[in-house]
Parts: structure tokens; C-alpha cells; sequence
């Protein structure tokens, strides 16, 4: 069935790294733009990151500008966040999603925690 | 950036009544609107978009209305399931600065 599902979370230290993966199924993810949306514990949803759906357009919140970066594999049907320089406010559930600048498509998250 | 703001932050329904929740934009944002709905522990859920426009398989007693800065999602009829937090999100901004409200609950009276 059509899905996308998240994985590379868990616990890390302030300032280490982490690199989140969404593998999609069910349809042509090439076809797709995409976005990741974060949603700390409690809180409300932050748009993190856009990736057009051949790579070749990105951008950022100004949260995680020059921190994070996006990529995807077209031929493996994944989409990717490396997160480096992570800081306390970066925990969140990461989720990747279909974007039409709304997002009708969501995985089911992936738990980042930054803490020492 | 523009700013949501949702109101109330809290809304107290009886089964079967309806549900109005609010969402203002700092600046216009013509009709490019949505609306989800998050239950504990699950990913949000689009309801609405393009402001008033229902995503495939929700029902009808979901309905949006509003355009520039004035938007209102209504819930009809409230059934046990409909209770949940609900955010509303702006993708008029280009480049893309996507952003949402800090969302309503609606709650069980």
C-alpha cells in the first residue's frame, strides 16, 4: 500500500549527529515532492525541509539552516536528513511527508532525542 | 514568516453538536490553507485544503471556509473519533516557509 516510513531516530549528545531515512512504497516517489515536519514532545508542527522531486530545489527553516540536509535516492525510493551540530531544541519526532505545499502524506515518525 | 494563530486553544463539545475553530493569518495568504487532525501518538491527518476542499475520504461533516486571512474549519455532528487536536497550515509562502498554527483540541464536554 501507499506509505512512507521513517527510521534512524533515537538518542544522541548535543553537538553529534544523526541521519533520518523515509522509505517510501505504494507509488512513484520520484514523482513526489517531499518535506520533513518535526513536532517536538507536546508541542505544535515545524516545517523543517523541502526537496523538490528530481533533488535539484531545497530549502530550510532558518531553525536548521546550515545544520541539516535533505537528500533523496530516486532509485531506492528514500528520503534522507542528515542532522549534524544537533542541539536540546532538536528533539521532535521527524516526520516525512507528500508535499503539495499542504502534506497528504505522512509517515508515522521517528523519535530524535538530544540530551546528555 | 507568516504566523498562524488558532483559536480557541481549547474547545469543550457534546457529541452530535458542532465544532467551529478559528485560524488567522498574519498577512494574506489567499486560499492556500489546510487543515489536519492529530490524534495522541499518530501522525496528523489532512482534512482540508485549498481552505474548503476535503481530502479523499473524509467525511462530509468536515468542511472548511475562508480566504486571505479569516479561516474556520467546522465539524458537524461530532462522533466519538473527532476528538482530537486539529492544526491549520499556510503554503502560500514561496520559497517554501511552510507554516502552522499551535493548533485547538477539541474535547469532550
Amino acid at each position: 500500500q501507499v506509505q512512507l516510513v521513517e527510521s534512524g531516530g533515537g538518542l544522541v549528545k548535543p553537538g553529534g549527529s544523526l541521519r533520518l531515512s523515509c522509505l517510501a512504497s505504494g507509488f512513484t516517489f520520484g514523482d513526489f515532492f517531499m518535506s520533513w515536519i518535526r513536532q517536538a514532545p507536546g508541542k505544535g508542527l515545524e516545517w523543517v525541509s523541502y526537496i523538490s522531486s528530481g533533488g535539484s530545489t531545497i530549502y530550510y527553516a532558518d531553525s536548521v539552516k546550515g545544520r541539516f540536509t535533505i537528500s533523496r535516492d530516486n532509485a531506492n525510493n528514500s528520503l534522507h536528513l542528515q542532522m549534524n551540530s544537533l542541539r536540546a531544541e532538536d528533539t521532535a519526532v521527524y516526520y516525512c511527508a507528500r508535499d503539495y505545499g499542504y502534506f497528504e502524506l505522512w509517515g508515522r515518525g521517528t523519535l530524535v532525542a538530544v540530551s546528555s | 514568516e507568516i504566523v498562524m494563530t488558532q483559536s480557541p486553544a481549547t474547545l469543550s463539545v457534546s457529541p452530535g453538536k458542532r465544532a467551529t475553530l478559528s485560524c488567522r493569518a498574519s498577512q494574506s495568504v489567499s486560499s492556500s490553507l489546510a487543515w489536519y487532525q492529530q490524534k495522541p501518538g499518530q501522525a496528523p491527518r489532512l482534512l482540508i485544503y485549498g481552505a474548503s476542499t476535503r481530502a479523499t475520504g473524509i467525511p462530509a461533516r468536515f468542511s472548511g471556509s475562508g480566504s486571505g486571512t479569516e479561516f474556520t474549519l467546522t465539524i458537524n455532528s461530532l462522533q466519538s473519533e473527532d476528538f482530537a487536536v486539529y492544526y491549520c497550515q499556510q503554503y502560500n509562502a514561496w520559497p517554501p516557509s511552510w507554516t502552522f498554527g499551535q493548533g485547538t483540541k477539541v474535547e469532550i464536554k
